[in-house]
């Protein structure tokens, strides 16, 4: 399983766009990158997946540069609600194992 | 509705004293796994289970067993719980293996607070 680092908290202001990036170098080539959202007490929340490029939902964009030893999320206009812990994982589709990590605890402000 | 459940979602126990933490999920999924969760540590995996009789460990295993006799249901067992165990415990499923749009997409419980005296 690739590692995967990732700030510890970022702070931002309703309205704003917020990109958190997370760093993962040794990436294989067979493995996807996913991104969690979790709130306070709740179980994390699926939000986005990709390969390379760049992939768009409803909630989210995710930036994956072509060398994918990192990647952006990205969420547009955040408000209140979006205040949460984000978390990066990189792995496979058959994986066994899955890492979370500690995540990205994103606080937005009035 | 597509869920996961988990009985009970709070617990206070005493040390020594085996408890059980039930989960089942209603989405036919071959995979499901356990986590715990606590402050500063982030999310860890304690033991999963690729499909029906089939569990492995995960990052922290110690002083937990699980079993899957039944592909929906996937208990968490604490035989001799002790206050380091005192801590947010998640269940969850996803199918890597069917056909789906996002690969191993896990579809997590509501939580189960377990605090041991």
């Amino acid at each position: 399983l690739a590692k995967t680092t990732q700030p510890i908290s970022m702070d931002s202001y309703e309205g704003q766009e917020v990109n958190i990036t997370c760093s993962h170098n040794n990436i294989a080539t067979n493995d996807y990158i996913t991104w969690y959202q979790q709130f306070p007490s709740q179980g994390p929340r699926f939000i986005i997946q990709g390969y390379k490029t760049k992939v768009t939902n409803e909630v989210a964009s995710l930036f994956i540069p072509a060398d994918r030893k990192s990647s952006t999320l990205s969420l547009p206009r955040v408000s209140l609600s979006d205040t949460a812990v984000y978390y990066c994982l990189v792995g496979r589709p058959r994986d066994d194992k899955i890492i979370f990590g500690k995540g990205t605890r994103l606080h937005i402000l009035p | 509705e597509a869920q996961v459940t988990q009985n009970p979602r709070y617990l206070i126990t005493v040390t020594g004293k085996k408890l059980t933490v039930t989960c089942s999920q209603n989405m036919n999924h071959e995979y499901m796994s356990w986590y715990r969760q606590d402050p500063g540590l982030g999310l860890r995996q304690i033991y999963y289970s690729m499909n029906v009789e089939v569990t492995d460990k995960g990052d922290v295993p110690e002083g937990y067993k699980v079993s899957r006799k039944e592909k929906r249901n996937f208990p968490l067992i604490l035989e001799s719980p002790s206050p380091n165990q005192t801590s947010l415990y998640f269940c969850a499923s996803s199918s890597p293996f069917q056909g789906q749009t996002n690969y191993n997409e896990q579809f997590f419980g509501p939580g189960t607070r377990l605090t041991v005296l």
